[in-house]
């Protein structure tokens, strides 16, 4: 049973466009949400994080807004760029496991 | 920073034959895990360790073991390896307690068993 539902699997998005990507969960003892950034050949890597006692955090054009009410969470990168270019995967965490629970991954493509 | 290293890149086994792979974390770092990562399916949890010694099974623990002896050294072992585990395996650490940092991955082995 997937814990958390992402969406959309892939993405293509113009260069200086704005990529959304959206995840959603059931668990709410979930308490700490992170986006993951992968590279080819490389491993995933913190991008931003999220507690839900905000809605939004913004880090330079990467943002996550956040919707407790809805369960749901997405990532949004503003003037995206080509070097943006990756497999983007949002996860949750709460205190009952010991473990990250990951979506199933956005591949997006910066077009320039 | 926290480094995270897994062994091999890329790997081929035969079917049948048993496998290890190793991860070894600089940072002393309590948690460990292992992923394996497949298109479409995302990160899946194959076995994690809270502590030298230690283990609990994640998702996907069939087929595979896991062995703990250093706090810095996390292996996996698939027994006797077949051609659906052929995959994307990924190493992860964080430490223990507090709010939770993210984890640290390594670089990723990806396995192919003909």
């Amino acid at each position: 049973q997937q814990q958390v539902k992402q969406s959309p699997q892939s993405l293509i998005v113009q260069k200086g466009g704005i990529s959304i990507i959206n995840c959603a969960y059931e668990n709410t003892a979930f308490d700490y949400f992170p986006w993951y950034q992968q590279f080819p050949g490389k491993g995933p890597a913190l991008l931003i994080a999220i507690r839900p006692d905000v809605s939004e955090k913004k880090e330079g054009r990467f943002t996550i807004s956040f919707n407790k009410s809805a369960k749901q969470f997405s990532l949004h990168i503003m003037d995206s760029q080509p070097g943006d270019s990756a497999t983007y995967f949002c996860a949750a965490y709460g205190d009952t496991g010991n473990q990250f629970y990951f979506g199933t991954g956005t591949s997006l493509t910066v077009i320039p | 920073d926290v480094k995270v290293t897994q062994s091999s890149r890329y790997l081929v086994k035969r079917t049948g034959e048993k496998v290890f792979l190793e991860c070894v974390q600089d940072m002393d770092h309590e948690n460990m895990f292992w992923y394996r990562q497949d298109p479409g399916l995302g990160l899946r949890l194959i076995y994690f360790s809270y502590d030298v010694k230690m283990k609990e099974k994640g998702d996907i623990p069939e087929g595979y073991s896991v062995s703990r002896e250093k706090k810095e050294r996390f292996s996996l072992i698939l027994e006797s390896a077949s051609t659906n585990q052929t995959s994307m395996y990924l190493c992860a650490s964080r430490p223990q307690g507090g709010p939770p940092s993210g984890y640290t991955f390594g670089s990723g082995t990806r396995l192919t068993v003909v």
